[in-house]
């Protein structure tokens, strides 16, 4: 059972450049999200999705996109990286239950620079 | 808007003490959860414990153990008998709408021999 699988763990990016991070997990967890953290400032979601082909944004999303073709994978595209973008991403998946009580578990994180 | 407000400058702790992580958290809702996570050097987060608005007991998970104010909104994580293994950052957490969390800015502990 390996959890939530992010790669690649580090990337350097020219500006401008396009890349995907990739979020995988086998626990088949409806819930899955991408968090940013930057120094100082704790986590901030981009981008969540409830299920399969349901998606939306979150507290930062400008310059990501997402989509949820499956159970399993969430994929989050930067179109056109800017050094802004600069940062430690964590991919995280919960099940979602009526108690409240929905745990988030997160991946290793990858770190992005953008030169 | 929920807000998270973790406000301590670093903190340095004797192992085998307690140590208190103050989080204050701002909602209009009614239903909401807290949660605390640790990160440590190594970058992954942890999950401690989780408190529910309508829990009437303050959530235990072995050292750890949340303070929960309801009316004072305060959400404060004890850690007793610190271990060096505790040095790392802490962050509080709330959940709202569809498992959406947001964070506090964290904590800073380390502890000392």
């Amino acid at each position: 059972n390996a959890g939530v699988t992010q790669t690649p763990k580090f990337q350097v990016l020219k500006t401008g450049q396009s890349m995907t991070l990739q979020c995988a997990q086998d626990m088949n967890h409806e819930y899955m999200s991408w968090y940013r953290q930057d120094p100082g400032m704790g986590l901030r979601l981009i981008h969540y999705s409830v299920g399969a082909g349901i998606t939306d944004q979150g507290e930062v999303p400008n310059g990501y996109n997402v989509s949820r073709s499956t159970t399993e994978d969430f994929p989050l595209r930067l179109l056109s990286a800017a050094p802004s973008q600069t940062s430690v991403y964590f991919c995280a998946s919960s099940y979602r239950s009526a108690s409240g009580a929905n745990v988030l578990t997160f991946g290793a994180g990858s770190r992005l620079t953008v030169l | 808007a929920q807000k998270i407000t973790q406000t301590q400058p670093g903190m340095f702790v004797q192992e085998k003490e307690a140590v208190t992580l103050d989080c204050t958290y701002d909602t209009s809702d009614q239903s909401y959860g807290l949660f605390w996570y640790k990160q440590p050097s190594s970058g992954e987060m942890i999950f401690l414990i989780y408190q529910g608005s309508y829990d009437e007991q303050n959530a235990t998970e072995g050292r750890y153990s949340l303070n929960f104010q309801k009316a004072r909104k305060s959400a404060n994580l004890v850690i007793s008998a610190s271990q060096l293994g505790d040095s790392a950052m802490y962050f509080c957490a709330m959940k709202h709408g569809n498992n959406r969390l947001a964070f506090g800015k964290g904590n800073q502990v380390v502890v000392i021999p």
